[in-house]
């Protein structure tokens, strides 16, 4: 059964803070992703990795950065939150090669920035 | 430029009616279509996908590649089909802005 886990389930942080969202996944999947889910607008893609040490952006990379050290990890980074990020945070992972197959989801994490 | 539309933001039936969830998508290949489904309070998960052709759930979607569309649809709703559905053509990781289906008793 494919676990996919983020750190945190809810996270309040200042205007101007570093933030960091951890995601691990257990299923040894080659591909990771970053989306933010806002009512209204859908998920949409921040920055994905198809390979440790490797990253590629989505559509709305500004803002963030991402990590992938170690295949089973994927981090995003907000250098300096801005209240506009707040949001709920998903990760997902998936198998193989390119992008044509099943995502597997974690629980995400609300982000409140004040 | 590619891109995945669900035009209703709020579906509601009463329990038993059919439902049609609306997808359409703009992309000059040969796509890979899913719908994702979030439950309350649970994570999202995949419902089904184009190429397995299959019923989950009694939910079906059939890949109309002349009209590009990828409607969702189930022939009697049941009050726990209530959820947020999303369409998603994958090989460019787009997300449509998703439906949510409410089904009265």
């Amino acid at each position: 059964d494919v676990k996919v886990t983020q750190s945190s389930r809810y996270l309040v942080k200042r205007t101007g803070e570093k933030v960091f969202l951890e995601c691990v996944q257990d299923m040894d999947h080659e591909n990771m992703f970053w989306y933010r889910q806002d009512p209204g607008l859908g998920l949409r893609l921040i920055y994905f990795s198809y390979d440790v040490k490797m990253k590629e952006k989505g559509d709305i990379p500004e803002g963030y950065s991402v990590s992938r050290e170690k295949k089973e990890r994927f981090s995003l980074i907000l250098e300096s939150a801005s209240t506009n990020q707040t949001s709920m945070y998903l990760c997902a992972s998936s198998l193989g090669q390119g992008n044509r197959n099943e995502q597997f989801f974690g629980p995400g994490t609300r982000l409140t920035v004040l | 430029a590619q891109r995945v539309t669900q035009p209703e933001k709020l579906l509601s039936v009463f329990k038993g009616a059919p439902v049609e969830l609306k997808c359409n998508y703009s992309y000059s290949g040969s796509p890979e279509l899913f719908w994702y489904v979030q439950y309350s309070r649970q994570r999202l998960q995949l419902l089904l996908r184009h190429i397995s052709r299959e019923s989950i759930k009694g939910f079906t979607a059939d890949l109309n590649k002349g009209e590009t569309s990828f409607h969702l649809k189930k022939p009697f709703a049941q009050e726990e089909d209530s959820a947020m559905y999303y369409c998603a053509l994958s090989d460019k990781l787009i997300f449509g802005t998703g439906t949510r289906l409410q089904v009265f008793p």
